[in-house]
């Protein structure tokens, strides 16, 4: 079947080494964000998330930085592993709009052994 | 962990067709969410519902309805299913809880990949 990948900017990085993963986000009153992790025939997968009160949190393996100066989200991956290669994209809650998401685009990430 | 499933992971229907996709949450979410999900087009949100028998449109609601009778359980329906609604079709759910900084992500099941010929 055709892939959701299909049609989005791909980042391909070597086993092992870190991935960075960007997103521009398009509200300034955006109060939430979340990175998901689409696999292939999956739905997407929660990664991790941050308020707009931090600028970095950190997961397992993984870390996200906030910048509002310039609407700017990413998705930090160390030593990526093939089991990482995924369709990514960043999702932003904009404060006061009833739990709904506004969806980027997203991002392959495919991972080269 | 959250579990949401969604009934079918392939449909097949004829243009013209009543359509239902089902989707149930097992952890007590207030919010459920009907999107889908086309290349280049990501993911387009088509109506959501905060409570039982309460739903609101999204962004591309014409063509879809939705039913919320339990609080476990949300439906979309295609009302006269046509080849343009051949698609991924995404539900989720989340929590409400109340106050500043209270979000809550939303979970996804795995999708319904529905194609009307």
């Amino acid at each position: 079947g055709e892939s959701v990948g299909l049609h989005l900017p791909t980042l391909s990085v070597q086993e092992g080494d870190n991935s960075i993963i960007n997103c521009a986000y398009s509200n300034s009153a955006s109060d939430y964000f979340i990175w998901y992790k689409q696999e292939s025939g999956k739905g997407p997968q929660f990664i991790i998330d941050i308020r707009s009160n931090m600028d970095k949190r950190q997961g397992q393996r993984v870390t996200v930085l906030l910048n509002k100066t310039v609407k700017h989200l990413s998705l930090q991956i160390a030593a990526t592993q093939p089991g990482d290669s995924a369709v990514y994209f960043c999702a932003e809650n904009i404060a006061g709009a009833n739990s709904k998401l506004t969806f980027g685009k997203g991002i392959t990430l495919s991972v080269r052994p | 962990d959250v579990k949401v499933t969604q009934s079918s992971r392939y449909l097949v229907k004829r243009t013209g067709e009543k359509v239902f996709l089902e989707c149930v949450q097992d952890m007590d979410h207030e919010n459920m969410f009907w999107y889908r999900q086309d290349p280049g087009l990501g993911l387009r949100l088509i109506y959501f519902s905060y409570d039982v028998k309460m739903k609101e449109k999204g962004d591309i609601p014409e063509g879809y309805s939705v039913s919320r009778e339990k609080k476990e359980r949300f439906s979309l329906i295609l009302e006269s299913a046509s080849t343009n609604q051949t698609s991924m079709y995404l539900c989720a759910s989340s929590l409400i809880m109340s106050g500043r900084g209270s979000n809550q992500p939303q979970h996804f099941g795995d999708g319904t990949r529905l194609s009307i010929l």
